[in-house]
């Protein structure tokens, strides 16, 4: 079965720090996409963070030079490590494969398809 | 960024109801566009993927369409288990946006 299982979450002071996990199975996290994806109390979802397959990563600028992706191929885990947190990084923190589709030469983007059950940040004094 | 308008951000309906909600992209997203549904305390569970490429498992009831800016997300005989949230998301391009979401609620 693909499943996706996140943890870390957690209560921290502002200017703290927090790493998120997100266990992977059923599926190999290195030969996709990954992005976290948060959802504030009461709001919106909004995209964080994204690993290629090739180990690229990009950011939302909301996060830019404090949030950092990665993964551990050996343990099939995608992490979110998160500096210099603040107030609005209170959210609901879910990691999810962002699905790319490849077709003879080409790639086909097509979005999250598997999410975990998400990890909840917050970030207060 | 590629920004998404997303309309209703809610209606009321009732059991049986055509439902249609639209998104609009800020620019040309060419068929790059998916539709989410989510209730509270869950995940986001996606229901359509490139505009009109209906999630194996989501019932036919659910569609999509569009293509370049404008797209639809129709239900076409609402269910009691549909009373959600639903969220549209351009999957062409990073930064992935998402619509503001558009919740679904008994009449």
């Amino acid at each position: 079965e693909v499943q996706l299982v996140e943890s870390g979450g957690g209560l921290v002071q502002p200017g703290g720090s927090l790493r998120l996990s997100c266990a992977a199975s059923g599926f190999t996290v290195s030969s996709n996409y990954m992005s976290w994806v948060r959802q504030a109390p009461g709001k919106g979802l909004e995209w964080v963070s994204v690993i290629y397959s090739g180990g690229n990563t990009y950011n939302a600028d909301s996060v830019k030079g404090r949030f950092t992706i990665s993964r551990d191929n050996s343990k099939n885990t995608l992490y979110l490590q998160m500096n210099s947190l603040r107030a609005e990084d209170t959210a609901i923190y879910y990691c999810a494969r962002d699905e790319v589709v490849i077709k003879g030469l080409r790639n086909y983007y097509y979005g999250m398809d598997v999410w975990g059950q998400g990890t909840t940040v917050t970030v207060s004094s | 960024d590629i920004q998404m308008t997303q309309s209703p951000s809610s209606l009321s309906a009732s059991v049986g109801d055509r439902v249609t909600i639209t998104c609009r992209a800020s620019q040309d997203i060419r068929n790059g566009l998916g539709w989410y549904q989510q209730k509270p305390g869950k995940a986001p569970k996606r229901l359509i993927y490139a505009a009109s490429s209906l999630q194996s498992g989501v019932p036919s009831r659910f569609s999509g369409s569009g293509s370049g800016t404008e797209f639809t997300l129709t239900i076409s005989s609402l269910q009691p288990e549909d009373f959600a949230t639903y969220y549209c998301l351009q999957h062409n391009s990073y930064p992935r946006t998402f619509g503001q979401g558009t919740k679904v609620e008994i009449k």
